[in-house]
């Protein structure tokens, strides 16, 4: 089955440290995206990338990271500059070209202790 | 810069009654698209309808359709019939105009619970 996968569904870290969350997709998409959501709101966008070897910051990346080595996969790196990292995040891609739906993943919580 | 605003935080219906979901949007540009996304409790996003703005009918999948007012910069989700299986948070969703990537600009919510 296609689709996007994240792990892990939950994630706890000490403060101060860095932590990466995955995200994978074999829908043969071109996009790929983060997403930031806490608790009572809407998603926000972290980065976005439309093609590998190349990505844009969206409206919140301050204290995060990402890379797009290969098609699949759209690894996000949260940093110990991340003021308040607690949150739940998305992951999500979509077809470049038209107005295509992004489809999102599963999500990961993580929780910074 | 563009911005979904959601009025009703919440919302409770009986079962097999419709239900309207409000979403107005602000933008300058001509071109953008609307969507809109159901949430369940496990968390991930499911896609329900999309709206061009320049379509000149209203977007309509199964029992969701988009009642779209250009005029008043409006995109309300209408399920007709609701089930159990509606209780959700649902989102609108804007994409500005320009090539690439479909960056998406999201409201804050609604939570709708529907009672049996």
């Amino acid at each position: 089955d296609g689709g996007i996968t994240q792990s892990p569904k939950y994630l706890f870290r000490k403060e101060g440290q860095n932590v990466t969350l995955s995200c994978e997709q074999n829908l043969n998409h071109d996009a790929m995206y983060w997403y930031r959501q806490d608790p009572g709101q809407g998603l926000r966008l972290i980065y976005y990338s439309q093609i590998v070897n190349d990505f844009q910051k969206g409206d919140i990346a301050e204290g995060y990271s990402v890379s797009r080595e290969k098609k699949e996969s759209f690894p996000l790196t949260v940093t110990s500059a991340q003021k308040n990292p607690t949150a739940f995040y998305l992951c999500a891609s979509s077809r470049t070209s038209g107005d295509n739906e992004q489809f999102f993943g599963p999500g990961t919580r993580l929780t910074v202790l | 810069a563009q911005k979904i605003t959601q009025t009703q935080p919440g919302m409770f219906v009986q079962e097999k009654e419709a239900v309207t979901l409000d979403c107005t949007y602000d933008t300058s540009d001509p071109s953008y698209g609307l969507f809109w996304y159901k949430q369940p409790s496990s968390g991930e996003m499911i896609f329900l309808i999309y709206q061009g703005s320049y379509d000149q009918q209203n977007a309509t999948e199964g029992r969701y359709s988009l009642n779209f007012q250009k005029a008043r910069k409006s995109a309300n989700l209408v399920i007709s019939a609701s089930q159990l299986g509606d209780s959700a948070m649902y989102f609108c969703a804007m994409r500005p105009p320009g090539p690439g990537a479909q960056k998406l600009v999201f409201g804050q919510g609604t939570r709708l619970t529907i009672n049996p």
